[in-house]
């Protein structure tokens, strides 16, 4: 089944220790959203890729990187993750950069800083 | 209304009651409406994408409805099931681009 996939689910870090998260997508999607969700808080968008062109989020911190090698795969570095940053963290893909199309949604990684 | 808004937080059901909950969401530059199903350890999946003011959709047992003018959607479930247990999701697309606005969500539990 074609599918977005995240991992690892669950990733515990130092603070300070740089952390990637990973997601892969086998939809052919040319869109990707990397999104934060803090407990019990609204899933917030931090950046998009449309196709190779990377989107920021106005407030989204400077400590918070992407890549996008090809189309298939995406990741969310921290450089340099701080207590704030424990969050779910949510990949998502769609077919084309309008909010009228479907996204959809990996699993999401939990992440722990210590 | 700044933010999108959901309402309940939670809500605890048995089994075969009808159920509905609110989103409201800043009516002026809308451009779209979503609805997501998160169930716990799985990945949130679309229920609804929805445009139009008026706009009804339905889905099973789940339907929803849209109204722009207003700032508010409906989602409704029919006879709910314990396999409704979910977190439900609203999003508003308030531009072209694909970002979107979540709110907080409703946890919704049905009891056998």
């Amino acid at each position: 089944d074609a599918m977005v996939i995240q991992n690892p689910r669950y990733q515990v870090t130092q603070f300070g220790k740089p952390v990637t998260l990973s997601c892969s997508q086998t939809l052919n999607h040319n869109v990707m959203y990397w999104y934060q969700q803090k407990s019990s808080q609204a899933p917030k968008l931090l950046f998009h890729y449309y196709d190779k062109d990377f989107n920021n989020e106005a407030d989204t911190p400077d400590n918070f990187q992407s890549r996008r090698p090809n189309t298939s795969f995406c990741f969310l570095d921290i450089r340099s993750p701080g207590l704030g940053d424990a969050a779910m963290y949510l990949c998502a893909t769609s077919l084309r950069q309008e909010s009228s199309y479907e996204q959809y949604f990996g699993p999401g990684t939990r992440l722990t800083v210590t | 209304i700044l933010n999108v808004e959901q309402s309940p937080q939670s809500l605890h059901v048995q089994e075969g009651d009808s159920t509905n909950f609110t989103c409201s969401f800043p009516s002026s530059n809308f451009y779209a409406l979503h609805w997501y199903r998160w169930e716990t350890a799985k990945s949130p999946e679309a229920l609804f994408v929805m445009t139009l003011n008026g706009d009804e959709k339905k889905k099973g047992r789940i339907s929803a409805t849209l109204n722009t003018k207003e700032g508010y959607s409906y989602l409704y479930i029919k006879g709910s099931q314990p396999e409704d247990s979910a977190t439900y999701l609203c999003a508003r697309g308030g531009t072209s681009y694909g970002k979107l606005t979540f709110g907080q969500g409703t946890i919704l539990t049905v009891h056998p």
